[in-house]
């Protein structure tokens, strides 16, 4: 069972456009809710993170925005770059400190 | 800072076999967890540790097992390796924080085909 969803697969956007990714989950004790960016060949870096008692946080361009009650959080890409092409995971973490990973969304920005 | 380092960084083995990877997180870190990456399953926790003791497992078979030593350096070991275990396996660094962060810092990842 996929504890964290994420949509779309891919997605393909103009430089300077916004690039929306979403992620839904029914575990309502994740605590931390954290967005990765992966590049070809290398680890998943962490983007930016956000608590279950904030409704948006933002990070230069990058915009986590949460709704608890509808149990989704999404990511915002302001004025998407052609260096912002690459693979995007979102995750929760339970209180056990495991964490669920959603499926990745390969996001391509066209200049 | 020194990130966290991986070694190694790609590997072939033969069906059968075993390999153990592994994982130096960075200075002053204590948990480690390991992730399994595949094109169809995603990434697939493996196991956490956290001051040599094992906090948390994944829905991974037993043939999956870790260790962490004394200085925070953790080993995965993967036993009678199938097919299905080529992946990149990822290892992830965390001071643990209390208070709901728990922000993670990823190695590079070993790469291991297994023929």
């Amino acid at each position: 069972q996929q504890q964290v969803k994420q949509s779309p697969q891919s997605l393909i956007v103009q430089k300077g456009g916004i690039s929306i990714i979403n992620c839904a989950y029914e575990n309502t004790a994740f605590d931390y809710f954290p967005w990765y960016q992966q590049f070809p060949g290398k680890g998943p870096a962490l983007l930016i993170a956000i608590r279950p008692d904030v409704s948006e946080k933002k990070e230069g361009r990058f915009t986590i925005s949460f709704n608890k009650s509808a149990k989704q959080f999404s990511l915002h890409i302001m004025d998407s770059q052609p260096g912002d092409s690459a693979t995007y995971f979102c995750a929760a973490k339970s209180p056990g400190n495991q964490f669920y990973f959603g499926t990745g969304t390969s996001l391509t920005v066209i200049p | 800072k020194a990130g966290v380092t991986q070694t190694p960084r790609y590997l072939i083995k033969t069906r059968g076999q075993q390999v153990t990877l592994s994982c130096s997180p960075i200075s002053g870190h204590r948990s480690v967890s390991w992730y399994q990456q595949t094109p169809g399953q995603g990434l697939q926790f493996l196991f956490e540790y956290f001051s040599e003791t094992q906090r948390n497992k994944g829905n991974f078979p037993g043939r999956f097992s870790g260790r962490q030593f004394s200085n925070s350096r953790s080993e995965m070991n993967v036993s009678t390796l199938e097919l299905g275990d080529s992946a990149l396996y990822l290892c992830a660094s965390s001071l643990a924080t209390s208070g709901g962060s728990y922000e993670q810092y990823f190695g590079p990842g070993t790469r291991l085909t297994v023929t």
